[in-house]
């Protein structure tokens, strides 16, 4: 099975400060996800990737960039971090995005 | 609008009983996917079925791609299939949507 690995599991920021989620997965796809879950909107899509050096705008990207450096890793930044991003964030990787898609098991963000 | 209608939002089984679970999008598809996610937070992919229906152990998926629905059947529900299923569509060009999920709770 696909490993999606996430990194932190848990994080607490500060108001203004830089963070950055890291996603990485063994199973070499192409395709990477980042999503954030709130109550009342499911999962949301944040930023994608079709591969290393490629990043694409999901449908809530402001405030949020994202860096795919390899085919494994893909980085989830918010420069200046806002209570409104106070989520939970999933990663997510597949080979083709109509097959099957593994998720890492999420990072809680608190911004404070 | 809403995109993704799940229904209903939460159930509680008697362990043993049935459920079915609703998925309606208001915009076309090119696939469906289903999902369970564990108390306390991971995801795990049940189905992917962009149409027809498809079986796995005690659940069923069945979707009908040009109504833009899709349900899912747990028959003979035991405790641990306690969590939030999401269903999930891909409308094309890499845009996914997902719905807001079922919490079900299935009580010995």
């Amino acid at each position: 099975e696909a490993a999606v690995t996430q990194s932190p599991r848990n994080k607490v920021a500060v108001t203004g400060g830089k963070v950055t989620l890291s996603c990485n997965q063994t199973n070499n796809h192409n395709n990477m996800y980042w999503y954030r879950q709130d109550t009342g909107h499911g999962l949301r899509l944040i930023h994608y990737s079709y591969g290393a050096g490629s990043t694409e705008k999901g449908d809530i990207p402001d405030g949020y960039k994202a860096s795919r450096p390899s085919q494994e890793n893909f980085s989830l930044i918010l420069e200046l971090a806002t209570p409104s991003q106070t989520s939970v964030y999933f990663c997510a990787s597949g080979e083709d995005r109509e097959g099957e898609v593994f998720f890492g098991k999420g990072t809680r963000l608190t911004v404070v | 609008g809403q995109q993704v209608q799940q229904s209903p939002a939460s159930l509680v089984l008697q362990e043993g009983e049935n459920a079915e679970l609703q998925c309606n999008f208001s915009t076309s598809l090119n696939s469906m996917q289903w999902f369970y996610q564990r108390p306390g937070g991971s995801l795990v992919s049940l189905f992917y079925n962009p149409s027809g229906t498809k079986h796995s152990g005690r659940l069923t998926s069945t979707t009908v791609i040009k109504e833009r629905r899709s349900s899912l059947h747990i028959s003979s529900s035991q405790t641990t299939d306690s969590g939030t299923y999401l269903c999930e569509g891909n409308t094309g060009n890499y845009k996914y949507v997902f719905g807001a999920g079922t919490r079900l709770k299935v009580i010995a």
